[in-house]
């Protein structure tokens, strides 16, 4: 549902540790899901995405898990580096709900050199 | 490659002043195209889209309007800014692969109403 009203929450790390964002979502009948990453004082850009009828994909240091039974989604990103530090949003969109991409509340990431 | 392109990066303006926020994209033919408003420290609010040159769908009833004079050009407007309109706004253009869409999001406008 709606979350832009919401404060981010916030993950911080360490530098070389591996971090775990977590998403809940909210629609059972939603095909794709995407996790962007936006910078400070930027646009949010595309990390990776995944369909409904995976549960594990993989991409460079970064890998995100889908659990459809507990509508979970985690990004997990391996040896967090500094540049890493950014707020994460997951995403989910459906075949049956047009033109539209549904945002979750988004997590702040820092990373402490 | 595609791109897109939005202006101005940052912009203050006082309450009661006209808005017009451009956006272009380079590359692609009728893409949908969005845009979306952030608060500072939130979420991402879609307020306009459109799938094809003078279709706009709006998502949310406020003081903002959108256009799409060009099958590439995508405007926000509005005829008196409130306070409440300052934010960080967002132009995106998606591709659609099988049915499923991808957003690409340009730069962003800082925009400040005092």
């Amino acid at each position: 549902g709606e979350s832009v009203g919401l404060h981010l929450p916030t993950l911080s790390v360490q530098e070389g540790d591996n971090s775990i964002i977590n998403c809940a979502y909210s629609n059972s009948a939603s095909d794709y899901f995407i996790w962007y990453k936006q910078e400070s004082g930027k646009g949010p850009q595309f990390i990776i995405d995944i369909r409904s009828n995976m549960d594990k994909r993989q991409g460079q240091r970064v890998t995100v898990l889908l659990n459809k039974t507990v509508k979970h989604l985690s990004l997990q990103i391996a040896a967090t580096q500094p540049g890493d530090s950014a707020v994460y949003f997951c995403a989910e969109n459906m075949r049956a709900g047009g033109f539209k991409t549904i945002f979750g509340a988004g997590t702040r990431l820092f990373v402490k050199a | 490659s595609q791109t897109i392109h939005q202006w101005p990066a940052t912009l203050v303006q006082p309450v009661g002043s006209p808005l017009s926020l451009e956006c272009t994209v380079e590359g692609t033919s009728n893409p949908n195209l969005y845009w979306y408003r952030q608060a500072a420290g939130r979420g991402l609010q879609l307020l306009f889209y459109s799938v094809g040159i003078g279709q706009i769908s709006s998502e949310v009833p406020q003081n903002l309007s959108a256009s799409r004079p060009q099958d590439r050009q995508f405007i926000l407007s509005s005829k008196k800014l409130l306070l409440s309109d300052s934010g960080f706004y967002l132009c995106a253009w998606s591709v659609q692969d099988r049915g499923l869409e991808k957003l690409f999001f340009g730069s962003g406008t800082q925009l400040s109403v005092l």
